[in-house]
């Protein structure tokens, strides 16, 4: 159980285009999804916190009109990198709280901005 | 400020035992999970202590001591695929998790 599926799982665009990333809870509700972004050969940097039904929690430095978090339903939030540039490449992990204080990770999102 | 030190890098043998420990000064607490990230991958549950002593789990085993602020993960007949990033992360009193930066283990045949 306590599954998480992100989509897409690579994606590649230009530069200045927009990219919308899902993230689906399967067998569970999740009140809570977390947006992750990991550089390479770095941790985890926690990117926002959502809440479904309410207005997504940024971490200082993320811009919040940049990556746009919808959580509309109790199993899926949405993370938008607008206007994207090289800069925004990066591989976008979201998870899922599950009982407690238990997160699973979705499978990740390679971003690569041409 | 909240902290979590773990060491960088790791090297094993193959078949031998190893123990990661994580060390956390974090602004209350309410539990401390441990991860296992393979390069490229999402991270995967490993375990979760909330009390003190040991959790054992198959090959794995975390260790929890609140008073010092310590925890290790311990890893028996240690096999190839155990090369991994191993993540350290505490739940504060916000019920945020505080990650660390995560230990490199290496195996060697």
């Amino acid at each position: 159980g306590a599954v998480v599926s992100q989509h897409p799982s690579r994606v590649i665009c230009k530069s200045g285009t927009s990219v919308k990333i899902e993230c689906r809870s399967l067998d569970f509700q999740a009140t809570t999804m977390f947006w992750y972004r990991q550089f390479p050969k770095q941790s985890l940097m926690l990117m926002a916190t959502s809440n479904e039904g309410s207005k997504a929690t940024y971490e200082q430095g993320v811009e919040k009109d940049k990556f746009l978090i919808n959580h509309a339903s109790l199993t899926l939030s949405t993370l938008t990198v607008t206007s994207a540039h090289p800069e925004d490449s990066s591989f976008y992990i979201c998870s899922a709280r599950h009982r407690d204080y238990e997160q699973y990770f979705g499978p990740g999102t390679r971003l690569t901005v041409t | 400020g909240q902290n979590i030190d773990q060491p960088t890098e790791m090297t094993a043998t193959e078949g031998a035992i190893v123990q990661i420990n994580c060390t956390y000064q974090t602004s209350g607490f309410n539990g401390l999970f441990w991860y296992q990230q393979h390069a490229g991958e999402a991270p995967t549950f490993l375990s979760y202590n909330v009390l003190d002593g040991l959790e054992e789990k198959g090959r794995f085993s975390s260790f929890l001591s609140r008073s010092k602020g310590y925890s290790y993960l311990l890893l028996k007949e240690l096999q190839m695929k155990d090369s991994a990033s191993y993540l350290c992360a505490v739940v504060d009193s916000n019920y945020q998790l505080i990650w660390g930066a995560g230990t490199k283990l290496i195996i060697k045949p």
